[in-house]
């Protein structure tokens, strides 16, 4: 049973660039929440999809938006990057279940670097 | 959501006891308290969660006073690789968001 997993692994881009990260949920689950953490910090909430929809949102500008698409699968779109912009990028998934929504599976990450 | 305090870092050796105490004094009602685990460059791994008294599984016990205002994470005959940092979370489950603070560096020597 495959858990999480994200693409690419690595990826270096140009401050004003755009990007793409993507994001696949362990079998069973049907909500993908996305985490942006520099380095020494606790991951920091971005949003969260379910049925195709974004359901939660944090305190992140527009420049960042998403997508879930109907295998439950994820996009993370970053515009107009910034130096700041540059953290690991972390998913997760989980069970549309009340009890079960603090029980994340997070995959490896997408280490983003903006120059 | 409860906002929740936990020390920065914390040292043990190998084969001893390790217990991480969470503060969390604005905990409502509906919070479930929630634990979590991150080795370097990894996504966290979830441990444990609990609403009162205590909680056990393969990895870990959580243990929650009646007034529910900390909580202790504790982790039996440590080991090398259980050095990590770990987050204690409080929330009720509605906003599906996890919000970690910094976390708890805990280091183990041999």
């Amino acid at each position: 049973d495959a858990g999480v997993t994200q693409s690419p692994t690595h990826l270096i881009k140009t401050r004003g660039q755009q990007v793409t990260l993507r994001c696949s949920p362990k079998s069973g689950h049907d909500t993908v929440s996305w985490y942006q953490q520099a380095l020494g910090q606790g991951p920091q909430f971005i949003f969260q999809y379910y049925e195709e929809e974004e359901r939660q949102r944090g305190n992140f500008p527009d420049r960042f938006s998403g997508h879930q698409f109907p295998n439950y699968s994820s996009e993370l779109n970053v515009n107009a990057l910034l130096l700041g912009d540059s953290a690991l990028y972390l998913c997760a998934s989980s069970s549309n279940d009340r009890y079960l929504a603090y029980e994340q599976y997070f995959g490896p990450g997408t280490r983003l670097t903006v120059t | 959501l409860a906002k929740t305090t936990q020390p920065i870092s914390m040292d043990s050796y190998e084969g001893q006891e390790v217990n991480i105490t969470c503060s969390h004094n604005n905990i409502a009602t509906n919070d479930y308290i929630t634990w979590y685990q991150q080795f370097p460059s990894q996504g966290p791994r979830f441990i444990i969660q609990g609403y009162k008294t205590k909680v056990t599984n393969e990895v870990a016990s959580l243990f929650i006073p009646a007034d529910r205002k900390s909580s202790t994470l504790s982790l039996p005959r440590v080991s090398l690789s259980d050095t990590a940092v770990y987050y204690c979370l409080v929330g009720d489950g509605n906003t599906d968001k996890l919000i970690f603070g910094t976390g708890t560096r805990l280091q183990v020597f041999p």
